[in-house]
């Protein structure tokens, strides 16, 4: 049975540090990787959607990276900003196309 | 905007009772998932319909059904409602296999 973790579950960092948030996972028989975001009380965003063939995507301060021999990813957060402060969610994508996820790391960024 | 909407967007209720949600699919999208995000954790996965047949199930009792019309639209029925319900409950659309799109959400509570 997947099993998705996150780590940390929660992260606080002062404005214009990098950051890096991890995801694991235990099966890497996966289709995809994503990582979301999600804000208070609101649905989620999809930032970065990595296929099972690839090693990395990125999309402007954001950078994902898929190990799936070791059963890891992580998502690199650039010149952080107040902004980014929300939940980020990593969900694996079985070959029933259904979404496995973590439970998420609350970020906080501090101005 | 995603072009998927939910409705309603919040709902109380008391044990025993019955609810329906609803979501409205991104024009195009022949297949929806149903999630359930309880407070502080990642979403579960429910169920999935693909072109109105039910596509693959998660670790949900029966009394957690789905509909999904021509248009492509959907229907969530939770039956005999009990308190740990109560949860934010997300659709997301795709054209399958394509990435899902979410909805923004509604939140259920139990009283």
């Amino acid at each position: 049975k997947q099993e998705v973790t996150q780590i940390p579950a929660a992260l606080s960092v002062p404005e214009g540090e990098n950051l890096v948030l991890n995801c694991s996972f235990t099966d890497s028989a996966i289709y995809n990787l994503q990582w979301f975001r999600q804000d208070p009380g609101k649905g989620l965003t999809s930032l970065l959607l990595i296929q099972s063939s690839q090693r990395e995507q990125t999309s402007g301060r954001l950078n994902a990276s898929l190990d799936k021999s070791s059963g890891r990813s992580t998502l690199y957060i650039a010149a952080s900003q107040p902004g980014d402060s929300a939940t980020y969610l990593c969900a694996v994508e079985d070959s029933n196309y259904q979404l496995i996820w973590g439970a998420g790391t609350k970020l906080i960024i501090k101005p | 905007e995603t072009g998927v909407t939910q409705s309603p967007t919040h709902l109380i209720k008391t044990r025993g009772q019955q609810v329906t949600l609803r979501c409205s699919s991104q024009s195009g999208h022949n297949t929806v998932s149903w999630y359930q995000q309880a407070l502080g954790q990642g979403p579960q996965f429910i169920f999935q319909y693909y072109r109105e047949e039910e596509n693959g199930r998660g670790n949900f009792p029966p009394r957690f059904s789905g509909l999904q019309f021509p248009n492509y639209s959907s229907e969530l029925n939770v039956n005999a409602l009990e308190l740990d319900d109560s949860a934010l409950y997300l659709c997301a659309s795709s054209l399958a296999p394509d990435t899902q799109y979410f909805g923004p959400g509604t939140r259920l509570t139990v009283l």
